[in-house]
């Protein structure tokens, strides 16, 4: 029933690693999102995705690489995890167009030891 | 780009009060939301409201595009409101979402 989900809602694992947060919508979006959320709890959009296109890179490090497969699909692959990546990740979709809401999922947790 | 100014920052309630969380933004927008951050961290859609007036149960929403503010009512808080709530807004020139800072929202019974 989940329209956009994430996994894993928690993930927390050592400085140097490499880790991915998978993202699936149901709602039949073509644009997908990913957001930080830092610990001061301030949401920033990092990438944008149209149907499997990418729109907006908000000069994220390069460490931190989208995928998608396919338009139902937007993960998140962060290599060589810095101290600084620990915050909540949000994936949301939207329909296309600047004036659609869009919807998010619940959240994954990173914690950098 | 657009900026986006929430106020306050924190507000303090007792349950039964009825409550009025503002959003400026600097420009004009085709897309503005209302978000509830519950304890969880989940983020739940309140509203979509780039303009006029929109009601969900003890929820009410108004954007006045023109003045570039938008004012999220709650009536009769419950602790469950309790939480951060977030305006959001997509200026016409921009390329995203842009988040206010959040006001946080303590309703105690």
């Amino acid at each position: 029933d989940t329209a956009v989900s994430q996994t894993p809602k928690y993930l927390v694992t050592q400085m140097g690693n490499d880790k991915s947060i998978k993202c699936e919508q149901n709602l039949g979006h073509d644009t997908m999102y990913w957001y930080k959320q830092d610990s001061k709890k301030f949401l920033k959009i990092m990438f944008s995705y149209n149907n499997k296109e990418l729109i907006i890179n908000e000069t994220v490090p390069n460490r931190f690489s989208p995928k998608s497969p396919d338009k139902a699909h937007l993960n998140l692959h962060i290599n060589s995890l810095e101290l600084g990546d620990s915050a909540v990740y949000f994936c949301a979709s939207s329909l296309p167009g600047v004036n659609q809401p869009q919807h998010f999922g619940d959240g994954t947790r990173l914690s950098i030891l | 780009g657009i900026q986006v100014e929430q106020s306050p920052p924190d507000l303090i309630l007792q349950e039964g009060a009825n409550s009025t969380l503002r959003c400026n933004f600097s420009d004009s927008v085709n897309n503005l939301q209302w978000f509830h951050q519950n304890p969880w961290g989940q983020l739940i859609n309140l509203f979509y409201i780039p303009s006029g007036t929109k009601q969900n149960g003890r929820l009410s929403a108004t954007t006045v595009a023109t003045e570039r503010y938008s004012l999220l009512y709650i009536s009769s808080s419950q602790t469950t409101d309790s939480g951060v709530y977030f305006c959001a807004a997509w200026g016409r020139a921009g390329t995203a979402l842009i988040f206010g800072k959040g006001t946080t929202l303590s309703v105690s019974s």
